[in-house]
């Protein structure tokens, strides 16, 4: 149950547009279309953007797509505002029936 | 609007057990699988434990496989977590976690509880 990988740290100015990066396996993302992120500022419980790949929930903003090739998923966020500045996830359901998130990348809006 | 509310956190000698609640609220919580993920400080979020909506699926991370039990309780919307012979690596805000049906995500979040395992 190795944690997916995604880089620590990605910066944007606003209006730019940013993508983080979360590869896995062929036993995580690799296997199924089962990849969502979480959006998490500090002291508040996270919150789904994008579940199967590239769906996004009711009431998440179109600036936040996604989409996943091979064993690799991305998430894009574009027209950067400086309240999307905070920490963000990767996960995947595996073929050993668990879940696994990704380290987390730290984004910065300059 | 769905609420999730954890308790029953605290300061834990290690070696020893402690049981996490998470009353549900404003959902048909017998309907929904439920999870439990926590955050150790400083770290990133890993995921703990699922259970399915009629309990019979039970799934644990490998780090708490064998020492934490995932149960729920339907007639008391209650999804509990007990831990034993805990560790000091246990430490971390403990999440419980509504499942998006179908989806293997998970739509709503509680505030979490603390569990810090210290001698």
């Amino acid at each position: 149950q190795s944690a997916l990988t995604q880089p620590a740290s990605v910066s944007g100015s606003p209006g730019q547009s940013i993508t983080i990066s979360c590869t896995g396996t062929t036993s995580d993302i690799g296997a199924y279309n089962h990849v969502s992120w979480y959006q998490h500022h500090p002291d508040r419980a996270p919150r789904l953007i994008i579940y199967q790949v590239s769906n996004r929930p009711s009431g998440v903003s179109n600036r936040f797509s996604a989409s996943k090739s091979g064993s690799t998923a991305s998430l894009t966020i574009s027209g950067l505002q400086a309240e999307d500045e905070a920490d963000y996830y990767c996960n995947s359901f595996t073929t050993s029936d668990t879940w696994v998130f990704g380290g987390g990348t730290k984004l910065t809006v300059l | 609007q769905v609420q999730l509310v954890e308790s029953g956190g605290g300061m834990v000698q290690p070696g020893t057990s402690l049981r996490l609640s998470c009353a549900a609220s404003a959902f048909t919580f017998s309907s929904d699988a439920m999870h439990w993920v926590r955050q150790a400080p400083g770290e990133g979020l890993e995921w703990v434990a699922f259970i399915s909506q009629d309990g019979t699926r039970k799934y644990y991370a490998d780090s708490v496989k064998g020492r934490f039990t995932i149960s729920r309780d339907d007639p008391k919307n209650t999804l509990y977590l007990q831990m034993s012979s805990l560790r000091a690596e246990d430490t971390a805000v403990y999440y419980c976690a509504k499942d998006r049906r179908d989806t293997w995500s998970y739509d709503y979040w509680g505030q979490g509880t603390l569990v810090a395992v210290s001698s």
